[in-house]
């Protein structure tokens, strides 16, 4: 149950896209479709922001989007607002019927 | 509106048990899974364990397989996590979580440190 692997830290302008990668392995990312995202603020709870690799819940906007291209899922979050500035966790169901998730990363709105 | 409650988070001393409670409302709860996701102070999440909507399954964390034991009352729409033989490496926030495919809703969560 090893952790999936994310870039400690990522940041872009307001009006800018980014993306964060979130690797993984055979056992998890890549032979499942149950990738998910959440957004942490601070103090807060985590938000599930995606969920099986590209879907988004009700409303959550449409600016945040998911991807996976073997055992690499990525998040996008185009247009950045100050309010995305947050952690980011991406997770994935893996194999003996357990999750695993990323060890986050923080984006910082400039 | 999906709400989730957790409860039963303290201080515990090395070796000591706790359980906690999580409360759910606003949902059909024998349609979900349910889970116990926790995060050390500065650091990431972890899974910890999950529970089938029957509750006849149940999964756990190699972290703590043995010691934790994830359980729940469909009739009154309660999941626990009983903790036993606690370590210093336990202490965290514990949040419950609610889903089949991911984790959709979250709860406040209920801080458990142990420490002698």
């Amino acid at each position: 149950q090893s952790a999936l692997t994310q870039p400690a830290s990522v940041s872009g302008s307001p009006g800018q896209s980014i993306t964060i990668s979130c690797t993984g392995t055979s056992s998890d990312v890549g032979t499942y479709n149950l990738v998910s995202w959440y957004q942490q603020h601070p103090g807060k709870a985590p938000k599930l922001m995606i969920y099986d690799v590209s879907k988004r819940p009700s409303g959550i906007s449409n600016r945040f989007s998911g991807s996976k291209s073997g055992n690499t899922a990525s998040l996008t979050i185009s247009g950045l607002q100050a309010e995305d500035e947050a952690d980011y966790y991406c997770c994935s169901y893996a194999r003996s019927n357990t999750w695993v998730f990323g060890g986050g990363t923080k984006l910082t709105v400039l | 509106e999906v709400q989730l409650v957790e409860s039963g988070g303290g201080l515990v001393q090395p070796g000591g048990s706790l359980r906690l409670s999580c409360e759910a409302s606003g949902f059909t709860f024998t349609n979900y899974a349910m889970s116990w996701v926790r995060q050390a102070p500065g650091k990431g999440l972890e899974w910890v364990s999950s529970i089938s909507g029957s509750g006849v399954t149940t999964y756990y964390a190699d972290s703590v397989k043995g010691r934790f034991t994830i359980s729940r009352d469909n009739s009154k729409n309660t999941v626990f996590l009983r903790m036993n033989t606690l370590r210093a490496e336990d202490t965290a926030v514990y949040y419950c979580a609610n889903g089949n495919d991911a984790f959709d809703i979250w709860g406040q969560g209920t801080m458990v440190t142990v420490s002698s």
